[in-house]
């Protein structure tokens, strides 16, 4: 069960900016524990995009930047390209669970 | 080249049981923090099994305690999952992932294996 909600599907044309929404509560990301991001091609492993909120791994396109705010997160592409299209998932801490690591339910990027 | 290599996925009947295993190289192995992800077919991701450097702290998911137990060699530089009990719902592609905090837990993946499924059905 995935305690960090996403939005199931986000969609843009090439060249354009899409953002994605991670919301999560008190017990994770706004209790000030940092949100990642990952990249998910399709029938690839996960690939880490954003680390520390708003970090980029080395390799990484600097198009990806990520954000936090509240309880909430958002990980923006600017000039979206038809590589983008994958899955990606957004994961923090949190303190209430016995799960330590939780993950957001997912958001299918469709490049149109 | 800096890798995880998962192997041992197979299928297995419901409470069967199957041993999964991750083999680390090029980086210093004994030094990370490591875990187990899961992701069922066509869904979300789900944490599974965490394993400090030393192997002295280890935490697992609700879903899978008491049937699941991590375990790594160091000196093999490999990652274990030995799965009991298994039911339909264990049915997933299994990563073998590494937190990047050497001595405590970063709290993110900073490398994934490309993963093993693991078909629990009769």
């Amino acid at each position: 069960q995935s305690v960090l909600t996403q939005p199931p599907s986000v969609s843009g044309a090439p060249g354009q900016r899409v953002t994605i929404s991670c919301t999560g509560s008190s017990s994770n990301i706004g209790a000030g524990y940092d949100v990642h991001w990952y990249q998910q091609l399709p029938g690839t492993a996960p690939k880490l995009l954003i680390y520390g909120n708003s970090n980029r791994p080395s390799g990484v396109p600097d198009r990806f930047s990520g954000s936090k705010s509240g309880t909430s997160a958002s990980l923006a592409i600017t000039g979206l390209q038809a590589e983008d299209e994958a899955d990606y998932y957004c994961q923090s801490y949190d303190s209430s669970l016995s799960a330590h690591y939780v993950f957001g339910t997912g958001t299918k990027v469709t490049v149109l | 080249e800096v890798q995880l290599v998962e192997s041992g996925g197979g299928l297995v009947q419901p409470g069967g049981s199957l041993r999964l295993s991750c083999a680390a190289s090029g980086f210093t192995f004994s030094s990370y923090s490591m875990n187990w992800v899961r992701q069922a077919p066509g869904k979300g991701l789900e944490w599974v099994s965490y394993i400090s450097s030393s192997s002295s702290t280890i935490y697992y998911a609700d879903s899978v305690k008491g049937r699941f137990t991590i375990s790594r060699d160091n000196a093999k530089n490999s990652l274990y999952l030995q799965m009991n009990s298994l039911r339909a719902e264990d049915t997933a592609v299994y990563y073998c992932a590494r937190d990047p905090g050497s001595g405590w837990a970063y709290w993110y993946f900073d490398l994934w294996g490309r993963g093993t499924l693991v078909t629990v059905s009769s």
